[in-house]
């Protein structure tokens, strides 16, 4: 079954560096995804991506981060200046259309990828 | 934001019997809902689903109920196992194609 995959799985970095995710999104789609976890907090939405730009973002996507696809296979979201408080879990999703169960709006679901553990030091 | 609330942090049920989970909204531009389930060191993976247009969705042993003029959705699991054990998100979109979650409900089943 297709998958979303992510990496690192586990990322520690210094206060004020600059992180990148990465996530392969599930080929055929066509919407990606930006997710995190703070521990013990809800998932909350951070950015979604379509046609190659942002579609919409929420009030912790600020000008710290970025998204981009690089090369048509890679979603990146990318921290400019690390914070303490941007540890979390970070999870990619895509979703699209296509046929059976991968139409959004037949199923609504996005799938995630295992996520990427993100610790600021 | 708290556009999706899940009031209830845990919830422990006894094997066997059914599990009930909760969650509200504020958005009325709401029009699908999910549910999602998330063991440990996992994403997120989607359970059930519901449209504006019905008011219960079931599937094996999970049922959503939605009730629009009280802005509630309900995951119904029966009978419930030791399996089901996990952290069990309400979501919701409408008109675009974000997500937006609950805090979600830790489940607990009792062997």
């Amino acid at each position: 079954e297709p998958e979303v995959t992510q990496t690192p799985s586990h990322q520690v970095t210094q206060m004020g560096q600059e992180v990148i995710l990465r996530c392969v999104p599930i080929s055929n789609h066509l919407y990606f995804y930006w997710y995190r976890q703070i521990l013990g907090q809800k998932v909350e939405f951070l950015v979604s991506f379509y046609n190659n730009e942002i579609s919409e973002k929420s009030e912790i996507f600020d000008d710290q981060f970025s998204v981009e696809r690089p090369d048509g296979s890679n979603f990146t979201l990318k921290i400019r200046s690390t914070k303490l408080e941007d540890s979390a879990m970070y999870f990619c999703a895509s979703s699209g259309w296509g046929s059976g169960r991968f139409y959004l709006r037949d199923t609504g679901e996005l799938f995630f990828g295992e996520g990427s553990r993100l610790t600021v030091l | 934001d708290q556009q999706v609330k899940q009031n209830s942090p845990s919830l422990s049920v006894q094997e066997g019997r059914i599990s009930i989970l909760n969650c509200d909204y504020t958005n009325s531009m709401f029009d699908y809902f999910l549910w999602y389930k998330k063991y440990p060191a996992e994403g997120p993976t989607f359970l059930i689903s519901i449209s504006s247009i019905k008011d219960k969705n079931e599937d094996g042993r999970f049922t959503v109920f939605l009730n629009k003029s009280a802005k509630h959705l309900s995951l119904h699991i029966v009978p419930s196992q030791p399996g089901d054990s996990a952290v069990y998100f309400c979501a919701a979109s409408g008109g675009n194609n974000d997500m937006r979650f609950g805090a979600g409900t830790r489940l607990t089943v009792k062997p």
